[in-house]
């Protein structure tokens, strides 16, 4: 098993490029999310999804779209990229009912400048 | 609202101290689960633990310990005899609310052990 793999690892953008992120998750899991994570500001919770066809805002949305098509994929989208949106981003997925154990991807580093 | 609270935004030790992680939580829940991750210089999360609330017991794996107290809100993580791979930032984490089932963390604390 992978277990969650994130697509691409690295990426610069110029201001108002537009790119997609892809998770996927090979264990069948209903629950995936992204989250950003900052310097000093812990994870933050962008999108998630309860279900294949299903996605719902998390804390910090703005500037971000989703789409789960597909129960194993996760797609993260930004449409116009700000310097703000230079960040690391992390996937997760889970499977209700296991005492909300997340299982993490390893990270997409991107810059905007 | 669910808040985790971690006040040590750095701490350097030499190898072989001994070092505690703070977490300080909020939780509007009467039965809850909290989490540790490490995040080494490689940038992958890793779990570290998983705890209920139920169980107020302290919790030991090798030389990593955590002290679980409702009273005080709090559940810090110990390493005893620290080494120089323990050095990355260590996140602790609550659950949002069970709809979402997505993970709340705090701020992470960065420990550094020299050689």
């Amino acid at each position: 098993n992978a277990g969650v793999t994130q697509t691409p690892k690295f990426r610069v953008l110029k201001t108002g490029q537009s790119m997609t992120l892809l998770c996927a998750q090979d264990m069948n899991h209903e629950y995936m999310y992204w989250y950003r994570q900052d310097p000093g500001m812990g994870l933050r919770l962008i999108h998630y999804s309860v279900g294949e066809g299903t996605t719902a805002k998390g804390e910090v949305p703005d500037g971000y779209n989703v789409s789960r098509l597909k129960k194993q994929n996760f797609l993260l989208g930004l449409e116009s990229a700000a310097p703000s949106q230079t960040s690391v981003y992390f996937c997760a997925s889970s499977y209700p009912g296991i005492a909300y154990e997340q299982y993490f991807g390893p990270g997409t580093r991107l810059t905007v400048t | 609202a669910q808040k985790v609270t971690q006040a040590q935004t750095e701490i350097s030790v030499v190898e072989k101290e001994d070092v505690t992680l703070d977490c300080v939580y909020e939780t509007r829940d009467t039965t809850y689960y909290l989490f540790w991750y490490k995040q080494p210089p490689s940038g992958e999360l890793v779990f570290l633990i998983r705890r209920n609330s139920f169980d107020e017991q302290n919790e030991i794996s090798g030389r990593y310990s955590w002290n679980f107290q409702k009273s005080t809100s709090s559940f810090n993580f110990t390493i005893t005899a620290s080494q120089v791979v323990d050095s990355a930032v260590y996140f602790c984490a609550l659950p949002m609310d069970t709809g979402r089932r997505a993970l709340t963390f705090g701020s992470g604390t960065r420990l550094q052990v020299q050689p």
